[in-house]
């Protein structure tokens, strides 16, 4: 099985501030035959399912600001929120699609200072 | 507009059996593939089952094999967990979830029913 690890576990930024999460797997998701990171980011709030924010490692899902971005490649992932909002407030997990199992990160909590 | 809707979750004693079903409407549910994950008390998410669009092709987490049993109705725009041999550590919220058309990103997920097995 592929272990997707997250760090940090918690984070605390103010309004208006940069937020980064990293995500790495232990082993590379890049599929070689369509150069894509089989990648997604999710964020979930209080007593609500997760929702789907990246794919690909780095394409936005419909309707999602574009303060969320998502880059990396191989194996070492991050979601960046550029400029944090307090609807933001959440758990946010990373997870592969590149094999089954699929396989989720421990989440990253993310709060206001 | 599009939904997933998940019943059938309870209190089940460890041994005891529940069927899951998670109704579909907003979409062509027979061109999608479909999953069901599941998320413990304070804990994180953890995929569960994986079936086709045509039901020919299913996938089960270790921890659920022989146990779990996922189905679909695509004229009835359903999907199914069949659970048997419950046991305590499979007490959890459990989410029916679409893959995106394309590929296997969690796109659209029900709001959740929570299975609860304790004596």
């Amino acid at each position: 099985d592929i272990v997707m690890t997250q760090s940090p576990d918690s984070l605390a930024v103010s309004l208006g501030e940069r937020a980064t999460i990293n995500c790495k797997s232990s082993r590379t998701i890049l599929y070689s035959s369509d150069n894509k990171n089989y990648l997604a980011w999710y964020q979930q709030k209080a007593g609500q399912p997760p929702k789907l924010l990246i794919y690909w490692a780095s394409t936005r899902e419909s309707g999602v600001p574009d303060r969320f971005s998502g880059s990396g490649s191989g194996t070492d992932f991050t979601l960046t929120i550029s400029s944090l909002q307090a609807e933001d407030v959440a758990v946010y997990y990373c997870q592969q699609y590149y094999s089954t199992p699929r396989t989720f990160g421990g989440g990253t909590k993310v709060e206001i200072k | 507009e599009v939904h997933l809707v998940e019943s059938g979750g309870g209190l089940v004693q460890p041994g005891g059996s529940l069927r899951l079903s998670c109704a579909a409407s907003g979409f062509t549910f027979a061109t999608y593939t479909m999953n069901w994950v599941r998320q413990a008390p304070g804990k994180g998410l953890e995929w569960v089952s994986y079936i086709s669009s045509s039901s020919d092709t299913i996938y089960q987490a270790e921890s659920v094999k022989g146990r779990f049993t996922v189905s679909r109705d695509n004229a009835k725009n359903s999907l199914y967990l069949q659970m048997n041999s419950l046991r305590v550590e499979d007490t959890a919220v459990y989410y029916c979830a679409r893959d995106r058309y394309g590929d296997y990103a969690f796109d659209m997920w029900g709001q959740g029913t929570m299975v609860s097995v304790s004596s």
